[in-house]
């Protein structure tokens, strides 16, 4: 039963382009949401959160927006730059649910000069 | 300000041994999550220590149990390994409430 859903598990984009990456959740419960970036062999490092109280939250080139109603979560990298590739992991936290991150499959993202 | 910190980065082990993997926390951090990445199953919590109280386990075997030191650092173990629990066991820190820092995760092969 996945509650945290990434359908994409690869997008590739030219550099200086837009990256959108989706995410998709069923449990009604998460009330914040996280992105990470990862290489290979490496711990995940933590991009840019949003809480269920916003619709977007931005920070520099990355930007999160939360659509509730949807259910729906997506990041946007503009301009997306060659070192942004790396397999990105959406997680979500339950109201509640203390510190126990659920994390979507992953989407690996390669930019391409 | 250091990071969180697991040791060792890797590790061979053989089928029915055990292991026992060590998670230092950022500094002030009383929370410390530990979670399993595996390429057919993704990344999976597998327990939360807040102030060396259990608060929350993943769903899996009993072989896979942890502990909080006094002073935040956490210890996990896997007892009877088999070959399914190689693995990138990972440990993250957290403020409450906040976002998690990962450390750069512990490499266990069981052959």
């Amino acid at each position: 039963d996945q509650q945290v859903k990434q359908n994409s598990p690869s997008l590739s984009v030219q550099e200086g382009r837009i990256s959108i990456l989706n995410c998709d959740y069923t449990n009604s419960m998460f009330d914040y949401f996280l992105w990470y970036k990862k290489y290979p062999a490496e711990g995940p490092t933590f991009l840019i959160s949003i809480s269920s109280i916003k619709d977007k939250n931005e920070d520099g080139r990355f930007t999160v927006f939360l659509n509730k109603s949807a259910k729906h979560l997506s990041l946007h990298i503009v301009p997306s730059q060659p070192g942004d590739s790396a397999v990105y992991f959406c997680a979500a936290l339950e109201s509640g649910g203390y510190n126990k991150l659920i994390f979507g499959a992953g989407t690996r993202l390669a930019v391409h000069p | 300000k250091a990071g969180v910190t697991q040791t060792p980065r890797y590790l061979i082990k053989t089928r029915g041994q055990q292991v026992t993997l060590s998670c230092s926390p950022i500094s002030g951090h009383r929370s410390v999550s530990w979670y399993q990445q595996t390429p057919g199953q993704g990344l999976q919590f597998l327990f939360e220590y807040f102030s060396e109280t259990q608060r929350n386990k993943g769903n899996f075997p009993g072989r896979f149990s942890g502990r909080q030191f006094s002073n935040s650092r956490s210890e996990m173990n896997v007892s009877t390994l088999e070959l399914g629990d190689s693995a990138l066991y990972l440990c993250a820190s957290t403020l409450e409430g906040q976002e998690a820092f990962f450390g750069q995760g512990t490499r266990l092969t069981v052959v």
